[in-house]
């Protein structure tokens, strides 16, 4: 499928563990991206190529990526990590593809 | 540091046409391709297509093609987009987002521009 599937809404206390999934059958083709877009204002690149993160992202953020499935993972969860999250793969053909993306409440 | 400045938010009737800008500083801007996402209310994100801003080339889903025009001007560092014929579920904001990598890396995003159809 052309889609990239992930859960609607992930809730975490703070100081614990949070665990997006990304899955699509178009993942096997490439590297995986994160976001995380806070309300009212515009995303922010998290983990870029599976597992790396861009200068001034905190240590707390990782990701994972095998065959269909990638994973955001928020360890130590903080207040401020409270966002929307999506994931994004790319084809040189098709283009940028972003998943449905999950809502990250820190209770 | 590398900033993408957005025209501001746009109201337009169905069928009009609507152009955005998205004005590039901090780097060479000839250096990244730059991408147009849109995201509708309560929904998620579109890719609308990318712009190679050396050579002006574009490429955009097939589903947008002959509605979608990407074009720049070098000289002042701007990209657009025009979408024409517009409809309702056209309303969205608009992002322009620069390429790190020319593989869909998206690391600097504008500010976003509200465009409303109605």
């Amino acid at each position: 499928s052309s889609e990239l599937t992930q859960p609607l809404s992930v809730s975490v206390s703070p100081g614990q563990t949070a665990t997006i999934t990304c899955s699509g059958d178009t993942l096997t083709y490439g590297s995986v991206y994160w976001y995380q877009q806070r309300p009212g204002q515009s995303p922010v690149l998290v983990i870029f190529g599976d597992s790396h993160r861009p200068s001034g992202i905190p240590e707390r953020f990782s990701g994972l990526h095998s065959g269909d499935t990638a994973t955001l993972t928020i360890s130590g969860t903080q207040a401020r990590d409270e966002a929307d999250y999506f994931c994004q793969t790319w084809h040189s053909s098709n283009g940028a593809l972003f998943g449905t993306g999950t809502q990250v409440t820190v209770l | 540091q590398v900033q993408l400045m957005q025209s501001g938010a746009e109201v337009r009737k169905p069928g009009a046409s609507v152009k955005v800008s998205c004005k590039a500083s901090g780097y060479t801007f000839t250096d990244n391709y730059i991408h147009w996402v849109r995201q509708a209310p309560g929904q998620g994100h579109e890719w609308m297509g990318w712009i190679n801003t050396e050579s002006g080339g574009t490429n955009s889903p097939q589903r947008h093609r002959g509605r979608v025009t990407m074009t720049r001007d070098k000289s002042i560092s701007t990209v657009y987009i025009e979408l024409s014929g517009l409809k309702s579920d056209d309303t969205a904001v608009y992002y322009c987002a620069r390429d790190r990598t020319s593989e869909g890396e998206m690391d600097v995003w504008g500010q976003g521009t509200t465009v409303t159809v109605s």
